[in-house]
C-alpha cells in the first residue's frame, strides 16, 4: 500500500524559509510518476505548487515560482519542498500527492494527509 | 492563468439530485478530474478522464465535460456525501500548471 507523509516545522517567521518533506513508502520516488506539493489556506481551495519527475525535471506554479525549489533524495524516498521569503499568507495545510495518468490527462491519485505551516512571529 | 469557476454551495435533500458545474474557457477540450474533500481530511479523486470513477467511488457519481463546462452529478445522495468538491484541469497554455476550480460544499440537508 502506498502512503505519502508530510514532516517538518509547523511553525515559520515571517521572511523566513519554509522546509517540508514527503516520505514515500510502497513506492519509489524513482518511478515515472510525478510528485507533487499542494497547499490549501485555511478555508480556502486548492492551490498546487508544482511538482517533480524522477528525472529531476520540475515544474512550478507561476505565481510561486521565483521562491518554491521542489528536489527529491532517492536514497531515502523522499521529496521536498522549499518556499523562501515567506509570510503570513503562505499559512497553509501543505499536502504531498502523486501524479498518475497519461499526459495530460493524469490526476492526483493518491495524497498525504497534509500539514499545517503557520507563519508567524 | 486559466480559471475555473464552480458555485460556492450546493444544498440537496437526501435522496435526490446535485449537479456541480464547473466552467472554464473551452473546458470541453481538457480533461477534468473532480476532488470530494471533507472537513480535516485529504481530497479524495471521485471523477477523471471527465467521467470515469476509480475503483471504490460509488456509481451515483457521475461526470460529463462539453463546451465551457463540466458537471459532476451526485445521484441518490446521501448524508456521507457532504463535503467540499473541486474540480481540476491541466492547463497547456503558457503556464503549464494544474489548475483547480474554486471549490463547492455540498450540504445535505
Amino acid at each position: 500500500q502506498v502512503q505519502l507523509q508530510e514532516s517538518g516545522p509547523r511553525l515559520v517567521k515571517p521572511s523566513e524559509t519554509l522546509s517540508l518533506t514527503c516520505t514515500v513508502s510502497g513506492d519509489s520516488v524513482s518511478s515515472s510518476v510525478y510528485w507533487n506539493w499542494i497547499r490549501q489556506p485555511p478555508g480556502r481551495g486548492l492551490e498546487w505548487i508544482g511538482y517533480i519527475f524522477y528525472s529531476g525535471s520540475t515544474n512550478y506554479n507561476p505565481s510561486l515560482k521565483s521562491r518554491v525549489t521542489i528536489s527529491a533524495d532517492t536514497s531515502k524516498n523522499q521529496f521536498s519542498l522549499i518556499l523562501t521569503s515567506v509570510t503570513p499568507a503562505d499559512t497553509a495545510v501543505y499536502f504531498c500527492a502523486r501524479t498518475y495518468g497519461d499526459f495530460p490527462y493524469w490526476y492526483f491519485d493518491l495524497w498525504g494527509r497534509g500539514t499545517l505551516v503557520t507563519v508567524s512571529s | 492563468s486559466y480559471v475555473l469557476t464552480q458555485p460556492p454551495s450546493v444544498s440537496v435533500a437526501p435522496g435526490k439530485t446535485a449537479t456541480i458545474t464547473c466552467g472554464g474557457n473551452n473546458s470541453g477540450r481538457k480533461s477534468v478530474r473532480w476532488y470530494q474533500q471533507k472537513p480535516g481530511q485529504a481530497p479524495v479523486l471521485v471523477i477523471y478522464y471527465d467521467s470515469d470513477r476509480p475503483s471504490g467511488i460509488p456509481e451515483r457519481f457521475s461526470g460529463s465535460n462539453s463546451g465551457n463546462t463540466a458537471t459532476l452529478t451526485i445521484s441518490r445522495v446521501e448524508a456521507g456525501d457532504e463535503a467540499d468538491y473541486y474540480c481540476q484541469v491541466w492547463d497547456s497554455t503558457s503556464d503549464h500548471g494544474f489548475v483547480f476550480g474554486t471549490g463547492t460544499t455540498v450540504t445535505v440537508l
